[in-house]
C-alpha cells in the first residue's frame, strides 16, 4: 500500500462546480498534513496546511479526519484558473519533517 | 525577495554522461530537499538535508546519485554514468528548518533528458 494515496483523475467539472478530492494515508503517526498545487510544467506551491479542526481559505475548504486516515480538499465555485493537480502531503516526525507527497489529482474546469 | 532557484533549467546529456544540478535555497533556510518527478507520475524524495549534513539519504535510486551541501546554502545533486531512466524534472525545496508544519518552497527545477 502506498503511503499517500489519491485518485489522479481528471476531473473535469464546469465552471461555478464544486468538486471535492480525497486522500488517504497509511501512517497513523503522521503529524501534519497539506495540499500543495502545481501547475502544468510548474513547481508546486503551498495551498494549505489542513488543521485537525478543519479550515476553510476562501473557496477552499480543508478536512483532516485521523481515525479513517484520510484529508479532503473542497473548492467551491470552481474557477477556469482551478485548473491544476493538487497534491496531497503528509508529513512525519522521524527526527525531521519527512513528507511524502501524492501522485496528485489532476482537475480541468471547463467553461 | 529571491525564491530558490536551479541551475541548469534544461540539461540534455548523452547516455553514460556526468551531471550536476545546482540548487540555491532561499537565504536562511537551513532545510533543504531534493525530489525526482518523472513525466506523468508524482514527487519522489531523494534527498534531505538539515544544514551541510544528510541525515536521510533513503530515496537516492543508486550510488550513482550523490549529493551535497556547502556553507548551509548551494546543494549540488550529481549524477553519475547516466541513464534514460534518469530523464526526469529535478526539483529542489527549501525550509525555515525541518519542524513539523514547516512549508517548503521549490526551485523551477531542472529538466534533464538523457538521449
Amino acid at each position: 500500500r502506498k503511503e499517500v494515496e489519491q485518485d489522479p483523475g481528471p476531473f473535469n467539472v464546469p465552471e461555478g462546480a464544486t468538486v471535492a478530492f480525497n486522500c488517504t494515508y497509511s501512517n497513523s503517526a503522521s503529524q501534519s498534513f497539506f495540499w500543495y498545487r502545481q501547475d502544468c510544467r510548474k513547481e508546486p506551491k503551498l495551498l494549505m496546511s489542513v488543521y485537525s479542526s478543519g479550515n476553510e481559505d476562501g473557496r477552499f475548504t480543508a478536512q483532516l479526519n485521523r481515525a479513517s486516515q484520510y484529508i479532503s480538499l473542497l473548492i467551491r465555485d470552481s474557477k477556469l484558473s482551478d485548473s491544476a493537480t493538487y497534491l496531497c502531503v503528509v508529513s512525519s516526525s522521524g527526527g525531521y519533517q519527512k513528507v511524502t507527497f501524492g501522485i496528485g489529482t489532476k482537475l480541468q474546469v471547463i467553461p | 525577495g529571491a525564491g530558490v532557484s536551479q541551475s541548469p533549467s534544461n540539461k540534455v546529456t548523452e547516455k553514460g554522461k556526468d551531471v550536476e544540478l545546482r540548487c540555491d535555497p532561499i537565504s536562511g533556510h537551513t532545510a533543504l530537499y531534493w525530489y525526482r518527478q518523472r513525466l506523468g507520475q508524482g514527487l519522489e524524495f531523494l534527498i534531505y538535508f538539515q544544514g551541510n549534513s544528510a541525515p536521510d539519504k533513503s530515496g537516492l535510486p543508486s550510488d550513482r546519485f550523490s549529493a551535497e551541501r556547502t556553507g548551509e546554502s548551494v546543494s549540488t545533486l550529481t549524477i553519475q554514468r547516466t541513464q534514460q531512466e534518469d530523464s526526469a524534472v529535478y526539483l529542489c525545496a527549501s525550509s525555515l528548518e525541518a519542524r513539523e508544519g514547516d512549508e517548503q518552497f521549490f526551485g523551477p527545477g531542472t529538466r534533464l533528458t538523457v538521449l
